[in-house]
């Protein structure tokens, strides 16, 4: 499977501030996804990166509060902007990869950044 | 509306029982895949098993079994002789086609020694 390296683990941050997460893939990929984790929630989908187009963002994200880019296939950064303490989450980048025992695509994550934010 | 439901937010087990963990879903579309994920205390995420919705026989993965029941619209997950390491937070998810995959609020495993 795709190994993601994510950056920075942990941080805490002013409100108001703006901090940008880094997600790096060890192999090329076609899509990345960046999902948030409130506290005590589930994952929910912020948004897809495809390389060479804009990010395609789901209901209640905007680009201006979490713009993304995508330079290329092995990498994505998402910047959460203008900060305020409801921000504080898990944000987890993933990919999609073939498992070879089901067969399935199936999406593996990096180790996520914990933000809060005061 | 909510497509994945689990309605378990905690769960106790003992060592080396097995354990059950619900989840149902919601979908018209006759093409999806059914995941299960477990999410360790440091946060990592972590594929544990699919199941197509097409697949006739219950998928089984070591000690990890996916009790698929498409008529009830069921996927739940059974854990056997389960282990320390096994404590966790599980999310149940599913994608429909080729779209997004979309998560459950998961349910919270605790194994006692």
């Amino acid at each position: 499977s795709a190994v993601i390296s994510q950056k920075p683990s942990r941080d805490i941050c002013q409100r108001g501030t703006s901090l940008t997460i880094q997600c790096q893939v060890d192999s090329q990929v076609t899509m990345m996804f960046w999902y948030r984790q409130q506290p005590g929630q589930s994952l929910t989908l912020i948004a897809t990166a495809n390389q060479g187009s804009e990010a395609t963002y789901e209901s209640g994200f905007v680009i201006d509060k979490f713009p993304i880019s995508r330079p290329n296939l092995t990498f994505s950064t998402l910047t959460v902007s203008n900060m305020s303490p409801e921000d504080s989450s898990i944000y987890l980048c993933s990919v999609e990869w073939g498992d070879y025992r089901s067969g399935a695509n199936v999406l593996t994550f990096g180790a996520g950044s914990r933000l809060t934010v005061l | 509306a909510q497509k994945i439901t689990q309605t378990q937010p905690g769960m106790f087990v003992q060592e080396k029982e097995a354990v059950t963990l619900d989840c149902t879903y919601d979908t018209s579309d006759q093409s999806y895949g059914l995941f299960w994920y477990k999410q360790s205390s440091s946060g990592e995420m972590i594929f544990l098993i699919y199941q197509g919705s097409y697949d006739e026989q219950n998928a089984t993965e070591g000690r990890y079994s996916l009790n698929f029941q498409k008529a009830r619209k069921s996927a739940n997950l059974v854990i056997s002789a389960s282990q320390l390491g096994d404590s966790a937070m599980y999310f149940c998810a599913m994608r429909e086609g080729f779209g997004d995959m979309r998560f459950g609020a998961g349910t919270r495993l605790t194994v006692k020694p």
